[in-house]
């Protein structure tokens, strides 16, 4: 069985540029929630996805948006990076519908943005 | 709003020592309370979690406290090794199962 897994780990991007990151989830987990960890700090929920549609949403502009595929993989895209998006972003999956509880978080992105 | 509330943010130990971390939360909502460990470059790495109608989980040298009245939570780490040197979180999470909410983080140093 494999664990959650990102990619890419690291990543620098200029202010105003757009990113996409990627997630695969636990097997056989098809619920997938996106959190961003500032440096010293708790993660912040971003949003859940499940059966491809989004279940929940934290305080986040509509520039961050997300996306789950058939195969439960995932994607979180943030169009006009701002400097204060310069966070590690993380993946969490889970099995079942929700409400889920117990979460599973993968290594996560390391986003700089310069 | 900072709806978990964690202390100390940071806590140095001697190897077989008993760290304690605690948590309060103001959502009497919440009905399911994690801990997760972190270690730098990692992901947060869930530990175990208790439910509010359980005063006490214990799981190897992990052990949750939870006082429903007083809306805290407290993790003890029994016989603290230089191994569980990492960051510690505590969570909570609403019926809707949605989201985890999580406290600021205390960094443990255990000491050899």
């Amino acid at each position: 069985e494999t664990g959650v897994t990102q990619s890419p780990t690291h990543l620098i991007k200029t202010r105003g540029q757009q990113v996409t990151l990627r997630c695969s989830s636990q097997s056989g987990h098809n619920t997938v929630s996106w959190y961003q960890q500032a440096l010293g700090q708790g993660p912040q929920f971003i949003f859940q996805y499940y059966r491809e549609e989004e279940n929940g949403r934290g305080n986040f502009p509509p520039r961050f948006s997300g996306l789950q595929f058939p195969n439960y993989s995932s994607e979180l895209n943030v169009n006009a990076l701002e400097l204060d998006d310069s966070a590690l972003y993380l993946c969490a999956s889970s099995l079942g519908r929700p409400p889920v509880y117990e979460q599973y978080f993968g290594p996560g992105t390391r986003l700089t943005v310069t | 709003q900072q709806q978990v509330k964690q202390s100390p943010q940071s806590l140095i130990v001697q190897k077989g020592g008993i760290p304690i971390i605690n948590c309060a939360y103001e959502n009497t909502a919440f009905d399911y309370f994690p801990w997760y460990q972190q270690f730098p470059g990692k992901g947060p790495a869930l530990l175990i979690a208790i439910r509010p109608d359980v005063s006490e989980k214990k799981e190897g040298r992990f052990t949750i406290s939870f006082n429903k009245s007083a809306k805290q939570f407290s993790l003890h780490i029994m016989d603290s090794q230089p191994g569980d040197s990492a960051t510690y979180f505590c969570a909570a999470s609403e019926p809707s199962g949605s989201r985890l909410t999580f406290g600021e983080g205390t960094q443990l140093t255990v000491n050899p």
